[in-house]
């Protein structure tokens, strides 16, 4: 099956830091989202990229749709102490099937970030 | 904003007993939804897709006598454990395809399942 490989595994960062963090694909995707999960909760959309080359802002957060369609990247300004938490990134192959259905997400192994205040 | 409410959010069974988990979209109507088990600190992994009156599609290695996914309307779908071990303890999430966010994905707040 298609991997993620997401990075780094974990960052330890300074209030006020910009943070970048990255995904890389062995295989295209034609959707690529960011989600962001805290313990004990489900995943919590970001940003959503549905076209190679995109690059789209959700305030402090900024993300990109690599050309290639096999990375993606995102980025937070400014980091806050309520940034702390795992971010994941996941891929989409085909978001619309025929008869209506789609596939699934495939996740990256996430991003533990720590902020020191 | 789309909300896709799951229940129950923790739950403690014995072992070889069943457990049922429900995912409902509470304003819109989900088609399509998906089931996805996360251990501890590892990511989430798809287990299957459940369409809304056909048969759910698993994912390779998902036991699908195991693992029954019922999605009889258009507002639910259910997971149900059947004969649960220890080993099936984790993180179980639920999605759904949300079109009025342009198709985009809305979780659930998942389930934490103890098998003992």
């Amino acid at each position: 099956g298609q991997q993620l490989n997401q990075s780094p595994q974990s960052m330890f960062i300074q209030e006020g830091e910009d943070v970048s963090m990255n995904c890389t694909s062995s295989s295209i995707f034609n959707t690529w989202l960011w989600y962001k999960q805290d313990p004990g909760e489900g995943p919590v959309l970001l940003i959503a990229l549905y076209k190679a080359g995109e690059l789209t802002s959700n305030g402090r957060l900024t993300a990109q749709f690599g050309i290639t369609r096999k990375d993606s990247f995102l980025n937070i300004s400014a980091s806050i102490p309520s940034d702390v938490g795992i971010y994941f990134c996941a891929g989409q192959l085909n978001p619309f099937k025929p008869g209506g259905g789609a596939d699934g997400l495939t996740f990256g192994k996430g991003t533990h970030l720590i902020i020191q205040p | 904003g789309a909300v896709v409410s799951q229940h129950p959010s923790w739950v403690i069974c014995k072992s070889g007993t069943s457990v049922k988990i429900e995912c409902r979209s509470l304003d819109f109507q989900a088609t399509t939804m998906f089931w996805y088990r996360q251990f501890p600190k590892q990511s989430l992994m798809l287990m299957a897709t459940s369409n809304e009156g056909s048969k759910a599609t698993y994912e390779q290695g998902v036991e699908k006598d195991k693992f029954l996914i019922n999605h009889a309307s258009l507002t639910l779908s259910t997971l149900t454990v059947t004969s649960a071990h220890p080993e099936d303890s984790s993180f179980y999430i639920c999605s759904a395809r949300v079109r009025a966010t342009n198709y985009g994905y809305t979780f659930g707040s998942g389930t934490r399942l103890t098998v003992v």
